[in-house]
């Protein structure tokens, strides 16, 4: 299988930081992607890795251990729009490109 | 300006009467992908093309079929919704390369009701 884990819900306050978590089985893993989604829309994509290490896009971070299977998405100064779902999603390399999802973490900021 | 163009964005049909939605890009990517996704639930992928080379998830229902004429367009066909169908079906495109610029590119989604 190709099962993605990560925590169901978080909650935060504004202006703080979270981390969300993200572990993946790794045979055939080829790249590592955070999408953000709001209810009833569709995932806009955040960020990529497929070497170790963090990749920093403005407030949104991103982090990947290939050797562990482990990833986190980390936002910083969160403010009440972030409120959403953040899903994990693992590319294989079997069947071209196979992209797989988590089910998401539904992040609630609070004032 | 849309890349990933999804009709219709909600469609209702009847419990049993096949249905068809579109999907096209104007990305000229290489791969195509659906997937349903249910209320709180991971989009699940159903079915997905490297050009016309179709891969088909070994969990997906018969009941489901897929058509790619040509590059830039894709059709899900359900050939007899049952209640348990009705969901956010979402199209999404990406190359076939891999390393940065290789994300996935999702429209906006067919909300599916099935009465």
């Amino acid at each position: 299988g190709q099962n993605i884990d990560q925590p169901t819900e978080m909650t935060a306050t504004e202006g703080a930081i979270v981390q969300i978590n993200c572990t993946y089985q790794t045979s055939g893993f080829n790249g590592l992607f955070w999408y953000q989604q709001h209810a009833g829309e569709a995932p806009t994509f955040l960020s990529y890795n497929v070497l170790d290490g963090l990749e920093e896009k403005g407030r949104f971070s991103s982090f990947l251990s290939r050797s562990k299977g482990y990833s986190y998405l980390l936002l910083k100064e969160l403010q009440m729009k972030d409120s959403a779902s953040y899903l994990c999603a693992a590319r294989f390399s079997g069947g071209y490109n196979k992209l797989i999802f988590g089910a998401g973490t539904r992040l609630a900021v609070h004032p | 300006d849309a890349m990933v163009i999804q009709n219709p964005r909600y469609q209702v049909t009847q419990f049993g009467k096949p249905v068809t939605l579109s999907c096209s890009q104007t990305l000229n990517h290489n791969v195509m992908y659906w997937y349903q996704q249910k209320s709180s639930q991971a989009p699940k992928l159903l079915f997905h093309y490297y050009d016309k080379d179709f891969n088909n998830e070994a969990d997906t229902p018969d009941n489901f079929q897929s058509r790619r004429p040509n590059t830039s367009f894709c059709f899900l066909d359900i050939r007899s919704p049952g209640l348990g169908d009705a969901a956010m079906y979402l199209c999404a495109t990406s190359t076939a390369r891999q390393g940065m610029g290789t994300e996935a590119f999702f429209g906006q989604g067919t909300r599916l009701t099935v009465v």
